[in-house]
């Protein structure tokens, strides 16, 4: 199962609402992960089954969709979330990720 | 949240060998799956392996198959990834995480990568 996401990367500033997509190669229900990753840092999990946040990650982030396409959305951009974006379908093993979204002010 | 610790890595020359480790404390770690996850030099994230918890099983992605083993040792609480005839395109900062499960509102299971390493580099080079 492919994930194909775009953009690669987006230009925000802070405040701005930005909203990043994922398309599967086939239906997988809600079967997807967001992650954020910071350079020199480990990633970290925002939301998993397509629209559930993660225990203590901020409520400006939200995810929605199912079957084939998903979304995450940031509402009120701050400036710690500038890094890269990740989905990953956990569907089917291999859990791959989509290629990611470089967000940047 | 950094939660996993991790060591090994460093520099290898191209068909070299290396071992990561990957540990965690009590049942934070020993009831679940682990997944190897990399990233190499102006890359994206890419699944590399993953185990199950009672390391019976496990999945790799093709372009490790054959070369990497990844396995479970229970008496030290910590899951490794041998790495053989390592390549230039293996050149990456790897990530151990913990496969969580989560059950959504249908009561769906879904795996999450919900804990992480720190990270540790692994540069095969001449």
């Amino acid at each position: 199962i492919q994930m194909t996401q775009s953009p690669s990367s987006l230009s925000a500033s802070v405040g701005d609402r930005v909203s990043i997509t994922c398309r599967a190669s086939q239906t997988i229900d809600n079967h997807v992960n967001w992650y954020q990753h910071i350079p020199g840092r480990a990633p970290i999990l925002l939301i998993k089954a397509g629209s559930t946040l993660q225990t203590g990650v901020p409520s400006r982030f939200s995810g929605s969709g199912s079957g084939t396409q998903f979304t995450l959305t940031i509402r009120g951009v701050q400036p710690e979330d500038f890094a890269t974006y990740y989905c990953q379908q956990s569907y089917r093993t291999p859990h791959i990720f989509g290629q990611g979204t470089k967000l940047e002010i | 949240e950094v939660q996993l610790v991790m060591s090994g890595g460093g520099l290898v020359q191209p068909g070299g060998s290396l071992r990561l480790s990957c540990g965690g404390s009590g049942s934070t770690f020993s009831r679940f799956w682990t997944t190897w996850v990399r990233q190499a030099p102006g890359k994206g994230l890419e699944w590399v392996a993953t185990i199950k918890y009672d390391g019976r099983e496990a999945w790799y992605v093709d372009s490790v198959k054959g070369r990497f083993t990844i396995a479970r040792d229970t008496a030290e609480n910590s899951v490794h990834l041998e790495m053989n005839s390592l390549r230039v395109e293996d050149t990456a900062v790897y990530f151990c995480a913990r496969v969580g499960l989560f059950y959504d509102f249908g009561g769906y299971p879904h795996d999450v990568l919900d804990m992480w390493g720190q990270g540790t580099s692994v540069t095969v080079s001449s």
